[in-house]
């Protein structure tokens, strides 16, 4: 099946620091990628999609700001944390599809800001 | 608006049966899938239904009925390792996939 890799998979930083988390999808060209970000307990929510070449497409209630998303080509897309504060603190998950119907996840990246 | 209703949380024995359901109202259908996703990892996914019916994969199988907006999720054979959040995605007329807040899923021996 097709793989999606992430990295970092953990990451501490310190509060108003960045952080870029890069989504890669191995065997596979990923026409669009999604962000999504998870707290304990909680369900995935979608942060923002991305095509290959476009902007990005922001969740209502998502910062594009702060939450930096690039997807220069078919098999990478980076998620870029600016000035990060301990709220940021959360699972961020990413995942790729082709033409097909499917979405395949990365194993994502815990971020912990101190 | 968008709504994925599934429970929150539920317990069944190891070797028995359990069937997880989801209703949803979306804006548009094309398609539900049902992932797994284990404590601290991401989602795996389980399984696709786009046409009403029954669809079986080994020990899963997740049915669909698109005029009442209704699936669930049937496992059987139950493992510890299926303990689990199950969660029920229905892919919008947008081709956005609207999440449930997912079923945790305790298997007692």
């Amino acid at each position: 099946g097709a793989v999606v890799s992430q990295h970092p998979s953990r990451v501490i930083c310190k509060s108003g620091t960045s952080v870029k988390i890069e989504c890669r999808s191995l065997d596979f060209q990923a026409t669009t990628m999604f962000w999504y970000r998870q707290f304990p307990k909680q369900s995935l929510m979608l942060m923002a999609t991305s095509n290959e070449g476009s902007k990005a497409t922001y969740e209502q209630g998502v910062e594009k700001d702060k939450f930096l998303i690039n997807h220069a080509s078919l098999t990478l897309s980076t998620l870029t944390v600016t000035s990060a504060h301990p709220e940021d603190s959360s699972f961020y998950i990413c995942s790729a599809k082709d033409r097909d119907v499917e979405q395949y996840f990365g194993p994502g990246t815990r971020l912990t800001v101190t | 608006g968008q709504n994925i209703d599934q429970p929150t949380e539920m317990t069944a024995t190891e070797g028995a049966i359990v069937q997880i359901n989801c209703t949803y109202q979306t804006s548009g259908f094309n398609g539900l899938f049902w992932y797994q996703q284990h404590a601290g990892e991401a989602p795996t996914f389980l399984s696709y239904n786009v046409l009403d019916g029954l669809e079986e994969k080994g020990r899963f199988s997740s049915f669909l009925s698109r005029s009442k907006g209704y699936s669930y999720l049937l496992l059987k054979e139950l493992q510890m390792k299926d303990s689990a959040s199950y969660l029920c995605a229905v892919r919008d007329s947008n081709y956005q996939l609207i999440w449930g807040a997912g079923t945790k899923l305790i298997i007692k021996p």
